[in-house]
């Protein structure tokens, strides 16, 4: 039972260049979240997608960054032209759907550096 | 939006002792209150949960309480071993699956 898969684990980016996430919910999960936490801090909401569907982007800053999760394959967290304020450690969690019952399962992370 | 508070930011105590985290929130429609392990270079690991319409939570060593009128809740480890060393964090959210808002987490420190 393969829990929540993310890559890369670690990134280095310049200033300037792309980064892009990648999250796998676990088996029969339809539901997919981003999380972002700065060192020594809580994590912070971001995103949260269906397949297909953007269903709260409240927590995403309003330029550089998108979050897409397609038909087809993991989700993708995009962060264009990083600024150093972007070093991070990103967290995706799944859940199974919303409601009562739904607990959300997180992913190992991808720690952001950018030089 | 939510706000939730946790306190203390660390905590030491002596192996087999009591540890309790306290949290606070903010919104009342939130209904949804689950706890969350991380050890370092991890993710985030669900250790219990609790719904309003319970007062309080136990599984095995791990139990959570939740007042509603006070707007808080806490997590209670009994018998502490080393291996609970780690930063717990608490969450709110108005139902299981939406959005979660953490607090700032404890760094719980067992010394054997």
């Amino acid at each position: 039972n393969a829990g929540v898969m993310q890559n890369p684990r670690h990134l280095v980016r310049r200033r300037g260049q792309e980064a892009r996430l990648r999250c796998s919910p676990m088996k029969g999960h339809s539901h997919v979240y981003w999380y972002r936490q700065l060192p020594e801090e809580g994590l912070k909401f971001m995103v949260y997608l269906q397949k297909e569907n953007i269903i709260d982007e409240s927590g995403m800053p309003k330029e550089r960054f998108s979050a897409e999760f397609p038909k087809e394959g993991p989700s993708i967290l995009r962060i264009q032209q990083v600024v150093r304020g972007d070093s991070a450690a990103y967290f995706c969690a799944s859940s199974t759907g919303t409601g009562v019952l739904y607990e959300q399962y997180f992913g190992p992370g991808t720690r952001l550096t950018v030089t | 939006g939510e706000n939730v508070e946790q306190h203390p930011s660390t905590l030491s105590v002596q192996e087999g002792d009591s540890a309790v985290i306290k949290c606070t929130y903010s919104d009342s429609a939130s209904n949804y209150f689950p706890w969350y392990k991380q050890e370092l270079g991890k993710g985030p690991q669900l250790i219990i949960d609790i719904r309003s319409n319970v007062g309080e939570k136990k599984d095995q060593r791990i139990a959570v309480t939740l007042n509603k009128t006070a707007k808080h809740f806490s997590l209670h480890i009994t018998e502490t071993q080393p291996e609970d060393s780690a930063v717990y964090f608490c969450a709110a959210s108005d139902y299981a699956g939406n959005m979660l808002t953490f607090g700032g987490g404890t760094r719980l420190m067992v010394k054997p």
